[in-house]
Parts: structure tokens; sequence; C-alpha cells
């Protein structure tokens, strides 16, 4: 499975526009490109999945340039909620297991 | 409509007593997975069933740990001779075949 690197930590505030960009430079042409989304105290969220250019849902939007090895999530307009651990994950899209590395954690300020 | 649920939602036990949790997938979700998550760090993927037969059981750190599906539906994975080390927030997912996995918000075990 594709190794991924993404941010230890952002901070930014409410209103904002948040993007955090994950680099995976081995990426597979198979591999899809998935963002999950965990809460203190929850499971892992889903947030969204894209293999190229750019998919958008009521959540977030994921962009993916063409050579596919980063992806950046932009999250609009952010409120305190949007505080959480996101991880950026890069596989085929099959049953499998998720290799989870350590995400990325947003802390949205008031 | 009902998530994965997982029970119980807190466990503390003694060092060396036998655990059980259990997991109840979506409704119609063929897979269902058990990972462990320890504090400050991703979620660790222990075992993945594929209806009642595990598919990928690579995940599981040793023979204390066993896990179960034997209708297709509901999950339990059972951990012998607990050790501290144990301790951790244990989380449940299921699929959809290619679906994204959809978590329970797991059961935390602690063993003193």
């Amino acid at each position: 499975l594709a190794k991924t690197t993404q941010p230890i930590s952002m901070d930014s505030y409410e209103g904002q526009e948040v993007n955090i960009t994950c680099s995976h430079n081995n990426i597979a042409t198979n591999d899809y490109i998935t963002w999950y989304q965990q809460f203190p105290s929850q499971g892992p969220r889903f947030i969204i999945q894209g293999y190229k250019t750019k998919v958008t849902n009521e959540v977030a939007s994921l962009f993916i340039p063409a050579d596919r090895k980063s992806s950046t999530l932009s999250l609009p307009r952010v409120s305190l909620s949007d505080t959480a651990v996101y991880y950026c994950l890069v596989g085929p899209n099959r049953d499998d297991k998720i290799i989870f590395g350590k995400g990325t954690r947003l802390h949205i300020l008031p | 409509g009902a998530g994965v649920s997982q029970t119980p939602s807190n466990k503390v036990t003694e060092k060396g007593k036998y655990v059980e949790l259990r997991c109840d997938p979506i409704s119609g979700h063929t897979a269902l997975y058990w990972y462990r998550q320890s504090l400050g760090q991703g979620p660790e993927f222990l075992i993945y069933f594929q209806g009642t037969g595990a598919a990928d059981d690579s995940g599981l750190p040793n023979d204390r740990f066993f896990a179960v599906r034997p209708e297709g539906s509901v999950s339990t994975l059972k951990i012998q001779r607990t050790e501290r080390g144990d301790s951790a927030v244990y989380l449940c997912a299921s699929s959809l075949p290619g679906g994204p996995q959809h978590f329970g918000d797991g059961t935390r075990l602690s063993i003193l």
C-alpha cells in the first residue's frame, strides 16, 4: 500500500477555508485516495474519495493533480466542530484493510 | 439508519482475565474489520472478515487474540490472558463490497 505523508498538525480560524495536503509519491495506477475524519472518542468517518481531478460533496472537496502524487482536502468555511484528526489513505478500491498513519490534527480557533 | 454498534463502550478488567468485545455491523454489510487504536496513533488493523470467514488475520498480534463471525453478521473479538499492553480502543468497521468502511465508536478496554 502506498505510503502517505501529511502534516502532523494545523491550526485555522472559524470561517476560513482549510486545505490539507497529502503526499503519495508511489501511488499505483489502481489506487484511490480516501480521506477519513475522526473526532475524539469516536471512530473514523469517511469524508471523500477520488481517483483524479476534482471531487466535491456536501462536506469537502478533493483536488488531485494530473500526476496524482499528492492530493489536497479542502474544507470550506470551517467551524469549531471541524476540529478533528484527518487521515489521508491510498489504496485500491476493494475490500481490504486500511493502513492508517498518524493523520493531521486540525485545530479550529474561534 | 443504524450504524455500527459496539458493546460494551467501556471495559475495565484485571490482568490475566478473558474479555469479549462485540460488534454489530450495518445490516447487509458483508465485510467486517477489527482495528485497535492507542492514544495519539491511527487505528491499527487486526482482522478482516468476508462473510463468515477471516479473509485476513495478519494484524492479530499473537494467539491470545481471536475473532469469530459465525453467521456472517455479528462478530466477537476475544482476548485471553489479557495484559496491560492490550489496553486500547478496539474499533469495528463494516462495508459493502468495494465501499467505504463505516466505523463504530469503539470499545475502550483498560487492563489494570
